[in-house]
């Protein structure tokens, strides 16, 4: 079935830096990404919708410059954590649309910042 | 209001009982319903997938869509502690490529 790779797993970083993270589809193309953020115990929150070519589309009260969203090809898209600081703790989850309605999505990244 | 309400749980049931899940939501606009499944950590893997109203079954599973009552169910039967996990609904407008919007999740735990 189609799979949606995501790189890295788990991530520490010290506040301050950036964090990319990497999401690949592998037997198919994804013209959309979306990425969610999800808190310990609670649901997928989604942060914005990414289209391969143009520029992304941000959910109200994501910042655009802090979650820069790159899709530059058809099988890669990319988010980097910019500036990242400890209430950016989180788990991010890319996820693809397939045919017939279904989304396939990524493992996860957890990232700690510290 | 949220717009898709999910009962957090945690749902404990022992080992062969049937575990029974359900969301409500607002939004009469939606027609495409899933149910997820997601381990700790890890992304949500598809269970179901159901159109307008009506059941699904598929296996231990079965997926109720009462679009009158903006109301969806899942079953499962024969629960077994690899079953323990937490289970989001989600649903959409149109067809693919539109976003989804989730339940809050329901965390299952099967006791042998």
């Amino acid at each position: 079935g189609a799979v949606v790779s995501q790189h890295p797993s788990w991530v520490i970083c010290k506040s301050g830096t950036s964090v990319k993270i990497e999401c690949r589809s592998l037997d198919f193309q994804a013209t959309t990404m979306f990425w969610y953020r999800q808190f310990p115990k609670q649901s997928l929150m989604l942060m914005a919708t990414s289209n391969e070519g143009s520029k992304a589309t941000y959910e109200q009260g994501v910042e655009k410059d802090k979650f820069l969203i790159n899709h530059a090809s058809l099988t890669l898209s990319t988010l980097t954590v910019t500036s990242a600081h400890p209430e950016d703790s989180s788990f991010y989850i890319c996820s693809a649309p397939m045919t017939g309605s279904f989304y396939t999505f990524g493992s996860g990244t957890r990232l700690t910042v510290v | 209001q949220k717009e898709v309400e999910q009962d957090p749980g945690p749902l404990s049931v022992p080992e062969g009982a049937i575990v029974s899940l359900n969301c409500t939501y607002s939004n009469s606009a939606f027609q495409y319903f899933m149910w997820y499944r997601q381990y700790s950590r890890k992304g949500p893997e598809l269970l179901m997938y159901t159109y307008s109203s009506g059941n699904k079954e598929d296996g231990r599973f079965t997926a109720q869509v009462d679009k009158s009552s903006k109301y969806i169910s899942l079953f499962i039967r024969d629960s077994q502690p690899s079953d323990s996990a937490t289970y989001l609904c989600a649903m959409s407008e149109w067809a693919a490529g539109n976003k989804l919007t989730f339940g809050g999740g329901t965390r299952v735990l099967v006791k042998p």
